[in-house]
């Protein structure tokens, strides 16, 4: 089955761009997703198809892909940016949908 | 004010079943795509099935293939799946979601219900 794969956390201090990847054979061809989930909360959308952001989604989160690899960029991270953030994608025959691991932001 | 609100979980035993709804309000279900996610305990968060717009096309998770089925009534504006055969690995908050752009962009989701599947 195919497969998403993110590191399970990521540290930054205030003020510093975390970085998060995510990695799977079909990227080069399938777009990415990227979901925010706080604690106790539904999912949140704040990257689609690779690099755009959805509306009332802040400037400072971004996304790109390159070959196998799919990055979700925050730019100056906040602490209300803490959060599970988690990859999603399809396969290359394009129907079987599957979310990374998730990965862990602590802004501290 | 756009919403989804999930109903239907609760507690059952292990090869039972239980169908989940997912009202829709402040728009219009029937101009898009829907999915069902869950979230084991503790876990990540798993896609478990896709309907298109007008109900013709259906996708599913391995994982559910065979035992779910989801399913729409777009003049109640309401989302369902049903659920067969349950496991206790099928334990987990399933959400509802809306794809606005008909490519897994899920825009819009619920706040979730709990099912618990034990003996």
């Amino acid at each position: 089955s195919y497969e998403l794969t993110q590191p399970p956390s990521v540290s930054v201090s205030p003020g510093q761009t975390a970085r998060i990847t995510c990695s799977g054979d079909a990227l080069p061809k399938i777009y990415t997703y990227w979901y925010q989930q706080k604690s106790g909360q539904a999912p949140v959308l704040v990257i689609y198809e690779d690099s755009k952001r959805p509306s009332g989604i802040p400037e400072r989160f971004s996304g790109s892909s390159s070959g196998t690899k799919a990055t979700l960029t925050i730019i100056g991270a906040q602490a209300e940016d803490e959060a599970d953030y988690y990859c999603f994608s399809t396969d290359s025959r394009g129907n079987q949908r599957v979310f990374g691991g998730g990965t862990k932001l602590t802004v501290l | 004010q756009v919403h989804l609100v999930e109903s239907g979980g609760g507690v059952v035993q292990p090869g039972r079943s239980l169908r989940l709804s997912c009202a829709a309000s402040g728009f219009t279900l029937s101009g898009f795509p829907m999915h069902w996610v869950r979230q084991a305990p503790g876990k990540g968060l798993e896609w478990v099935a896709m309907i298109s717009h007008d109900g013709t096309n259906e996708e599913y998770a391995d994982s559910v293939k065979g035992r779910f089925t989801i399913s729409r009534d777009n003049s109640k504006n309401t989302l369902y799946v049903q659920m067969n055969s349950l496991r206790p690995e099928d334990t987990a908050v399933y959400y509802c979601a809306r794809d606005f752009r008909g490519g897994d962009a899920l825009d819009i989701w619920g706040q979730g219900t709990m099912v618990t599947v034990s003996s």
